[in-house]
């Protein structure tokens, strides 16, 4: 299966600052891979969907790159509601796999 | 627009089965992907395995091939997926999604696994 490294673990940051995860996946994905986004106690939210396009009703602050095997979400400028966890997960391959997480905290 | 709601929460005791039910509002619910994905208290997201109800034919992480079973009921629009000889470590929060992608989420159902 292919397997999905996320760094860091945690990222500590403030307000207004830009926040910058990545996921390697352990062999090529292309370009099958999303961002999700959860906060305590919620289901996860879909943020970027095939490495670069924006779910319905994401803001503009949240971007996706890579392909292959390297991948970046990127937070332009964090807002309070933006601290929480973020996964990367592919569907390049049977079984669907997500990486271990990103927590983004408040510094 | 497309809500799944599901089941409430469970206990069981080791050894047994549970069943999770996901209802499905969309218009086109026959052709529509519903995965199960699961997190363990304080964990990460594992995929079980995914229906399309018109074919029929789900498919199963390895993991968990022969102790999961995923069923759609069309007359219901609702998707199920039962889990057998529950042990300690399945206890986790139970989700449907729906889409290619998870493009919709149900709210989760705790399954709590404990004698």
């Amino acid at each position: 299966e292919i397997v999905l490294t996320q760094s860091p673990a945690t990222l500590s940051l403030s307000p207004g600052e830009r926040a910058t995860l990545s996921c390697r996946a352990s062999q090529s994905v292309s370009s099958y891979l999303a961002w999700y986004q959860q906060k305590g106690g919620q289901a996860p939210r879909l943020l970027i969907y095939d490495a670069s396009t924006r779910a319905t009703g994401i803001p503009a602050r949240f971007s996706g790159s890579g392909s292959g095997t390297d991948f970046t979400l990127t937070i332009s400028s964090l807002e309070p509601e933006d601290f929480a966890v973020y996964f990367c997960q592919q569907r390049s391959t049977w079984p669907l796999t997500f990486g271990g997480g990103t927590k983004v905290e408040i510094k | 627009q497309v809500q799944l709601v599901q089941s409430g929460a469970e206990m069981r005791n080791p050894g047994s089965s549970v069943k999770v039910s996901c209802k499905v509002s969309r218009t086109t619910f026959s052709s529509y992907t519903i995965h199960w994905v699961r997190q363990a208290p304080g964990q990460g997201l594992e995929w079980m395995g995914r229906t399309i109800p018109m074919f029929r034919a789900p498919i199963y992480a390895q993991k968990f091939q022969g102790r999961i079973t995923i069923t759609a009921d069309e007359s219901r629009t609702t998707v199920y997926m039962e889990v057998t000889t529950l042990r300690s470590e399945d206890t986790a929060v139970y989700y449907c999604a729906g889409g290619d992608y998870f493009d919709y989420w149900g709210q989760g159902s705790l399954v709590t696994v404990s004698s």
